[in-house]
């Protein structure tokens, strides 16, 4: 799988949109980008994912640039609750159900009040 | 719906020691990944488990090894225990599905501390 790079830490203020970038130069057709974060000593909790169009759900939406280099994560209002490290992870969809995650170190957000 | 349930919470060992780690997946999911998560870096990949065998193995010895049961229940088990096996141990259950919707779910891990 591509690796990804991510800064190692983030602020933001409570009640604005956080932006959290992600590069993947190395990302080959078939690898969807997939967003997690991990509140302090939980497991890790899927956020969103996509391949090439704009996603969003419930918890954030999700920006992939046309040359598929790089992502960004928006939570659009964030909220104390919301401060974790968030992992940018990009995987081969090949069809079968096995795969593993490859995890970074990820950037840990702060909301800040 | 319960999810993935991992126990015990925490665990204290010895040097040389054995350990094993217990994992419940998520209602429906038949299969079982198991992840090494050191202090401050992400979660490192160890083996998957699915019918009852393993299928994809990390770059973790051969100290580390699991077990599926009929129910998909998953153990981990660690022989020989060395301090740098100090860490977060998570279980993550999924479908074995050739679907792009097929996620892993996390459980909360087992705190393992090696003295």
């Amino acid at each position: 799988d591509a690796k990804t790079t991510q800064p190692p830490s983030m602020d933001c203020a409570e009640g604005r949109a956080a932006n959290l970038p992600c590069n993947h130069s190395t990302i080959s057709g078939n690898e969807y980008v997939y967003w997690y974060r991990q509140i302090h000593s939980q497991g890790p909790q899927y956020i969103i994912h996509g391949l090439k169009n704009n996603e969003t759900n419930e918890m954030a939406s999700l920006i992939i640039t046309e040359d598929r280099k790089s992502s960004t994560l928006i939570l659009p209002h964030a909220t104390l609750r919301d401060t974790a490290v968030y992992y940018c992870i990009v995987r081969v969809v090949t069809g079968a159900g096995s795969y593993q995650l490859t995890f970074g170190k990820g950037t840990k957000l702060s909301v800040i009040p | 719906d319960a999810g993935v349930t991992q126990s015990p919470t925490h665990l204290i060992k010895t040097r040389g020691q054995q350990v094993t780690l217990r994992c419940s997946p998520k209602s429906g999911h038949d299969t079982v990944s198991w992840y090494q998560q050191a202090l401050g870096q992400g979660p490192q990949f160890i083996f998957q488990y699915y019918e009852e065998e393993e299928r994809q193995r990390g770059n973790f010895p051969d100290r580390f090894s699991g077990h599926q049961f009929p129910n998909y229940s998953s153990e981990l088990n660690v022989n020989a225990l060395l301090l740098g096996d100090s860490a977060l141990y998570l279980c993550a259950s999924s479908l074995d599905l050739a679907d792009y919707y097929n996620e892993q779910f996390f459980g909360p891990g087992t705190r393992l501390t090696v003295l």
